[in-house]
């Protein structure tokens, strides 16, 4: 089945730091989601792509998907302490229900003040 | 306006009880799903739902039982509860409009087996 992965699940930041990461999925995907997390809450939307290549931009984040349609990443300029949660990517394959969403297992981020 | 609603918010089960965790959604989304969270297992698809009448299963169906008899409502049935059973639940609902697709998630429901 489709595999959505996302490497490593935790990472440490300095407050300030710039902060990138991957998401790889096995197969192509008609669309690519990233969620955000906070501890104790619920996964919130926070941006879709749909193009390859596709670039979108939401204030301090920078979100890609691949030419491929098969990864994206995020990038976080200057990190601050809000920036703190998981970050799931997740995407529904070519042709699949848009319900049928296949999430990464996530990155952790936390950021040191 | 709610968005999407799970109850219970917490629910301690001894193995082999079943019970209903509820999802209600006033959006008048498509789409709705169950997804069950576990450390370091990111969100794993349960069963979902294109519409009323509809489900189809996820990635990790077994022991759960849903149904989906109106628009609104998507509860999920836990037949016989076992302790493998402990969990987050989440309930999301969605919509897909020109393309664009976006899933809102309920608060979650913490479901212990012993």
């Amino acid at each position: 089945g489709q595999q959505v992965m996302q490497i490593p699940q935790y990472q440490h930041v300095q407050e300030g730091e710039d902060f990138t990461t991957y998401c790889n999925s096995s197969t192509t995907l008609s669309n690519i989601q990233w969620y955000k997390q906070r501890p104790g809450g619920h996964p919130v939307f926070l941006i879709q792509l749909v193009k390859s290549g596709e670039v979108k931009k939401q204030k301090r984040l920078t979100f890609q998907f691949g030419e491929a349609k098969k990864n994206s990443s995020l990038h976080i300029t200057a990190t601050q302490t809000t920036d703190v949660g998981t970050y799931f990517c997740a995407g529904p394959p070519v042709g699949g229900a848009n319900s049928k969403l296949t999430f990464g297992k996530g990155i952790t981020l936390s950021v040191r003040p | 306006n709610a968005g999407v609603t799970q109850t219970p918010k917490f629910q301690v089960l001894k193995t082999g009880q079943s019970m209903t965790l509820q999802c209600a959604q006033d959006m008048n989304h498509e789409y709705m799903s169950w997804y069950r969270q576990d450390p370091g297992m990111g969100l794993r698809l349960i069963h979902y739902s294109v519409g009323a009448g509809i489900t189809d299963q996820g990635e990790v169906p077994n022991g759960y039982n849903v149904s989906r008899s109106t628009t609104e409502d998507f509860p999920l049935r836990l037949l016989s509860a076992a302790p493998s059973q402990t969990s987050v639940y989440f309930c999301a609902s969605s919509y897909t409009a020109d393309g664009y697709t976006e899933a809102f998630f309920g608060q979650g429901t913490r479901l212990t087996v012993v």
